[in-house]
């Protein structure tokens, strides 16, 4: 079972409108959750942090469920320039050291 | 914040040469760094972790031989890959850990674009 698994879409989202998408995580150990944003052919870049309590940030939103070891992203008004693949990435301790795991992604395409 | 280059960016390369990738953390020394590899449509996978003035630790499936990380300085880790094929074509992504805000953060490189004709 992979570490980390997201949906990879495409996700088709017509500009304004509201899109949400999880990833499930394997280890129940994860300590620390976040949400990157990767655009083609460019490296990952941090959008948030994924607290416990959910958080927001603007127009997106991040929830955690640690019961049922998932993570979600909401982004609400969509732009033009949201279009991109959101990654996943779940830090656990392995032989002591802090690791990441990312997911394949969700790739979302915002439409004019 | 803290800022990772990468060089080069992209290179095209011949089957069989060696191509060396610098990784260099601007403002920030960097006692570990990582190194990730993507294929297209697929997930960053962690090859190696790099460690100053040591070491690096391979992922299982590396083969450290192909893959030579010198991490020499608090700045500066450079990956090379020997004899590569094909199969090698992929993006090459630093990493590196650090503290910001009082939070640890991971900063990536830009990412090296390698394609082995």
């Amino acid at each position: 079972r992979k570490e980390v698994e997201q949906d990879p879409g495409p996700f088709n989202v017509p500009e304004g409108a509201t899109v949400a998408f999880n990833c499930t995580y394997s280890n129940s150990a994860s300590q620390s959750f976040f949400w990157y944003r990767q655009d083609c052919r460019k490296e990952p870049k941090l959008l948030m942090s994924v607290y416990s309590s959910g958080n927001e940030d603007g127009r997106f939103t991040a929830q955690l469920n640690r019961a049922s070891q998932y993570i979600s992203l909401l982004i609400r008004d969509s732009k033009l320039s949201d279009s991109a693949t959101y990654l996943c990435v779940v830090n656990f301790r392995l032989h002591g050291n802090n690791r990441l795991a990312f997911g394949k992604g969700n790739q979302v395409v915002v439409i004019p | 914040g803290a800022v990772v280059s990468q060089h080069p960016s992209r290179v095209i390369c011949k089957s069989g040469t060696s191509v060396k990738i610098e990784c260099r953390s601007l403002d920030f020394q960097a006692t570990t760094m990582f190194w990730y590899r993507q294929f297209p449509k697929q997930s960053l996978m962690l090859m190696a972790t790099s460690n100053e003035g040591s070491k690096a630790t391979y992922e299982q499936g590396v083969e450290k031989d192909k893959f030579l990380i010198n991490h020499a300085s608090l700045t500066l880790s450079t990956l090379t890959v020997t004899s590569a094929h094909p199969e090698d074509s992929s993006f090459y992504i630093c990493s590196f850990r650090g503290i910001a805000s009082g939070t640890e953060t991971q900063y990536f490189g830009p990412g090296t674009r390698l394609l082995v004709l």
